[in-house]
Protein backbone atom coordinates (compact mmCIF):
# COMPACT_ATOMS: atom_id res chain seq x y z
CA UNK A 1 0.00 0.00 0.00
CA UNK A 2 1.42 3.22 -0.97
CA UNK A 3 0.97 5.78 1.70
CA UNK A 4 3.15 8.93 0.13
CA UNK A 5 1.93 9.74 -3.79
CA UNK A 6 4.57 11.76 -4.81
CA UNK A 7 3.98 13.69 -8.26
CA UNK A 8 4.97 14.81 -11.15
CA UNK A 9 7.38 11.32 -12.05
CA UNK A 10 9.12 13.94 -14.33
CA UNK A 11 9.77 17.21 -14.32
CA UNK A 12 11.88 19.30 -16.73
CA UNK A 13 12.60 23.21 -16.44
CA UNK A 14 14.79 25.80 -17.52
CA UNK A 15 17.23 27.31 -16.03
CA UNK A 16 15.94 30.52 -13.83
CA UNK A 17 12.16 28.95 -13.38
CA UNK A 18 10.68 26.79 -10.64
CA UNK A 19 10.30 23.60 -9.67
CA UNK A 20 7.62 22.32 -8.05
CA UNK A 21 7.06 18.98 -6.88
CA UNK A 22 3.88 17.00 -4.59
CA UNK A 23 3.50 14.60 -2.41
CA UNK A 24 0.21 13.44 -0.59
CA UNK A 25 -0.22 11.34 2.27
CA UNK A 26 -2.85 8.88 3.90
CA UNK A 27 -1.58 8.84 7.50
CA UNK A 28 -2.41 11.30 9.73
CA UNK A 29 0.25 9.92 12.03
CA UNK A 30 3.26 11.20 9.95
CA UNK A 31 5.08 13.85 11.85
CA UNK A 32 7.82 14.57 9.99
CA UNK A 33 8.17 15.25 6.57
CA UNK A 34 12.10 14.95 4.94
CA UNK A 35 12.95 15.50 1.31
CA UNK A 36 15.83 13.72 -0.16
CA UNK A 37 18.18 14.28 -3.20
CA UNK A 38 19.58 11.32 -5.40
CA UNK A 39 22.34 12.29 -7.97
CA UNK A 40 23.35 9.24 -10.24
CA UNK A 41 24.57 6.44 -9.39
CA UNK A 42 24.99 7.85 -5.57
CA UNK A 43 22.60 7.48 -2.34
CA UNK A 44 20.05 9.62 -1.41
CA UNK A 45 20.94 12.53 0.63
CA UNK A 46 18.57 14.66 3.17
CA UNK A 47 17.78 18.17 1.80
CA UNK A 48 15.18 19.65 3.99
CA UNK A 49 12.64 18.57 6.19
CA UNK A 50 9.38 19.76 8.15
CA UNK A 51 7.08 18.91 10.70
CA UNK A 52 3.12 19.80 10.74
CA UNK A 53 3.57 22.33 13.48
CA UNK A 54 4.57 25.16 10.29
CA UNK A 55 3.27 25.27 7.15
CA UNK A 56 6.51 26.64 5.26
CA UNK A 57 10.10 26.05 5.99
CA UNK A 58 12.86 27.73 3.67
CA UNK A 59 16.76 26.58 3.29
CA UNK A 60 18.78 28.69 0.35
CA UNK A 61 16.65 28.50 -2.39
CA UNK A 62 15.10 24.68 -1.28
CA UNK A 63 11.35 25.56 0.07
CA UNK A 64 8.89 23.01 1.74
CA UNK A 65 5.11 23.94 1.60
CA UNK A 66 2.96 22.06 3.95
CA UNK A 67 -1.01 21.97 4.32
CA UNK A 68 -1.96 19.93 7.23
CA UNK A 69 -5.40 20.19 6.29
CA UNK A 70 -4.82 18.56 2.71
CA UNK A 71 -2.75 16.05 3.71
CA UNK A 72 -0.04 17.46 1.22
CA UNK A 73 3.19 18.93 1.08
CA UNK A 74 5.63 20.46 -1.93
CA UNK A 75 9.08 21.34 -2.41
CA UNK A 76 9.93 24.48 -4.48
CA UNK A 77 13.20 24.84 -5.70
CA UNK A 78 13.79 28.47 -6.95
CA UNK A 79 15.69 29.49 -9.13
CA UNK A 80 16.66 26.39 -10.83
CA UNK A 81 19.98 25.22 -12.19
CA UNK A 82 21.31 22.65 -14.02
CA UNK A 83 23.22 20.92 -11.16
CA UNK A 84 20.07 20.52 -9.30
CA UNK A 85 18.74 18.56 -12.09
CA UNK A 86 18.54 14.71 -9.69
CA UNK A 87 16.51 12.40 -8.19
CA UNK A 88 14.02 13.88 -5.45
CA UNK A 89 12.03 11.33 -2.78
CA UNK A 90 9.52 12.95 -0.45
CA UNK A 91 9.28 10.73 2.77
CA UNK A 92 6.80 10.86 5.97
CA UNK A 93 7.68 8.97 9.28
CA UNK A 94 4.76 8.59 11.87
CA UNK A 95 6.35 9.31 15.46
CA UNK A 96 6.34 6.32 17.01
CA UNK A 97 8.04 4.45 14.36
CA UNK A 98 11.89 4.68 12.98
CA UNK A 99 11.96 4.01 9.38
CA UNK A 100 10.62 6.30 6.65
CA UNK A 101 8.11 5.43 4.16
CA UNK A 102 9.55 7.23 0.49
CA UNK A 103 7.31 8.53 -2.08
CA UNK A 104 8.26 7.02 -5.88
CA UNK A 105 10.75 9.98 -7.04
CA UNK A 106 11.04 12.73 -9.25
CA UNK A 107 13.30 13.37 -11.54
CA UNK A 108 14.50 16.78 -12.81
CA UNK A 109 16.18 17.86 -15.39
CA UNK A 110 16.99 21.81 -15.26
CA UNK A 111 17.99 22.81 -18.94
CA UNK A 112 20.95 25.42 -19.43
CA UNK B 1 28.47 8.44 2.58
CA UNK B 2 30.71 9.40 5.09
CA UNK B 3 30.78 6.82 8.02
CA UNK B 4 28.94 4.52 5.96
CA UNK B 5 30.41 2.18 3.46
CA UNK B 6 28.68 -0.39 0.96
CA UNK B 7 30.81 -3.14 -0.69
CA UNK B 8 31.29 -4.12 -3.65
CA UNK B 9 30.07 -1.11 -5.57
CA UNK B 10 28.78 -3.47 -8.30
CA UNK B 11 27.99 -7.04 -8.53
CA UNK B 12 26.97 -9.84 -10.75
CA UNK B 13 25.45 -12.83 -9.97
CA UNK B 14 24.51 -16.09 -11.53
CA UNK B 15 20.34 -17.36 -11.46
CA UNK B 16 20.10 -19.81 -8.36
CA UNK B 17 23.09 -18.57 -6.69
CA UNK B 18 23.06 -16.14 -3.02
CA UNK B 19 25.11 -13.19 -2.66
CA UNK B 20 25.92 -10.72 0.21
CA UNK B 21 25.85 -7.15 0.20
CA UNK B 22 28.32 -5.44 2.98
CA UNK B 23 27.26 -2.45 4.67
CA UNK B 24 29.53 -1.17 7.60
CA UNK B 25 29.31 2.16 9.44
CA UNK B 26 31.65 3.95 11.83
CA UNK B 27 29.11 6.31 13.41
CA UNK B 28 27.97 4.39 16.05
CA UNK B 29 24.50 4.78 14.95
CA UNK B 30 21.80 2.36 16.35
CA UNK B 31 19.61 2.36 13.60
CA UNK B 32 20.38 0.17 9.90
CA UNK B 33 18.53 -0.31 7.29
CA UNK B 34 18.25 -1.70 3.69
CA UNK B 35 16.15 -0.63 0.97
CA UNK B 36 15.65 -1.74 -2.89
CA UNK B 37 15.24 0.84 -5.47
CA UNK B 38 14.01 0.53 -8.80
CA UNK B 39 13.11 2.51 -11.61
CA UNK B 40 9.82 4.62 -11.35
CA UNK B 41 9.20 2.92 -7.51
CA UNK B 42 11.15 4.69 -5.21
CA UNK B 43 13.24 3.50 -1.92
CA UNK B 44 11.67 0.20 -0.52
CA UNK B 45 12.24 -0.98 2.56
CA UNK B 46 13.35 -4.69 2.82
CA UNK B 47 14.50 -5.20 6.49
CA UNK B 48 15.73 -2.86 9.47
CA UNK B 49 17.74 -2.98 12.66
CA UNK B 50 17.81 -1.16 15.90
CA UNK B 51 19.69 -3.15 18.16
CA UNK B 52 22.18 -5.77 17.72
CA UNK B 53 21.16 -9.22 17.55
CA UNK B 54 17.67 -7.89 16.79
CA UNK B 55 16.10 -6.94 12.56
CA UNK B 56 12.76 -6.73 11.62
CA UNK B 57 11.34 -7.17 8.35
CA UNK B 58 10.03 -4.23 5.74
CA UNK B 59 7.71 -4.08 3.16
CA UNK B 60 9.52 -6.55 0.65
CA UNK B 61 11.53 -9.01 2.92
CA UNK B 62 10.82 -12.22 0.67
CA UNK B 63 13.85 -13.43 -0.54
CA UNK B 64 15.79 -11.47 1.65
CA UNK B 65 18.22 -12.68 4.94
CA UNK B 66 19.68 -10.18 7.16
CA UNK B 67 22.07 -10.50 10.46
CA UNK B 68 23.43 -7.75 13.02
CA UNK B 69 25.77 -9.17 14.98
CA UNK B 70 27.91 -6.24 15.30
CA UNK B 71 26.89 -2.74 15.89
CA UNK B 72 29.05 -1.32 12.61
CA UNK B 73 27.68 -4.34 10.56
CA UNK B 74 24.58 -5.35 8.71
CA UNK B 75 24.75 -7.48 5.95
CA UNK B 76 21.84 -8.54 3.64
CA UNK B 77 21.83 -12.07 1.19
CA UNK B 78 19.91 -12.01 -1.47
CA UNK B 79 18.31 -15.85 -2.08
CA UNK B 80 17.67 -17.98 -5.23
CA UNK B 81 14.52 -16.99 -3.70
CA UNK B 82 14.42 -13.92 -4.69
CA UNK B 83 12.60 -14.01 -8.22
CA UNK B 84 13.77 -10.11 -9.57
CA UNK B 85 17.10 -9.45 -7.40
CA UNK B 86 18.38 -7.35 -10.03
CA UNK B 87 18.32 -3.69 -8.77
CA UNK B 88 20.13 -0.62 -7.04
CA UNK B 89 20.60 -1.73 -2.95
CA UNK B 90 20.96 0.76 -0.74
CA UNK B 91 21.66 0.68 3.04
CA UNK B 92 21.27 3.44 5.65
CA UNK B 93 21.85 4.71 9.09
CA UNK B 94 20.00 6.61 11.60
CA UNK B 95 20.67 7.72 15.59
CA UNK B 96 19.46 9.17 18.70
CA UNK B 97 17.57 11.50 19.55
CA UNK B 98 15.19 11.12 16.87
CA UNK B 99 16.16 8.91 14.27
CA UNK B 100 14.87 11.13 11.94
CA UNK B 101 17.50 11.78 9.36
CA UNK B 102 18.51 8.67 7.30
CA UNK B 103 21.95 8.81 6.05
CA UNK B 104 22.46 6.47 2.64
CA UNK B 105 25.64 5.16 1.74
CA UNK B 106 26.61 4.84 -1.99
CA UNK B 107 24.32 1.83 -3.08
CA UNK B 108 25.56 -1.54 -4.42
CA UNK B 109 24.02 -2.40 -7.85
CA UNK B 110 23.44 -6.06 -8.57
CA UNK B 111 23.06 -7.72 -11.79
CA UNK B 112 21.73 -11.08 -12.26
CA UNK B 113 23.07 -12.44 -15.80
Amino acid sequence: QQQVKQSPQSLIVQKGGISIINCAYENTAFDYFPWYQQFPGKGPALLIAIRPDVSEKKEGRFTISFNKSAKQFSLHIMDSQPGDSATYFCAARPGSARQLTFGSGTQLTVLP
Amino acid sequence: DGGITQSPKYLFRKEGQNVTLSCEQNLNHDAMYWYRQDPGQGLRLIYYSQIVNDFQKGDIAEGYSVSREKKESFPLTVTSAQKNPTAFYLCAIAGVPSYNEQFFGPGTRLTVL
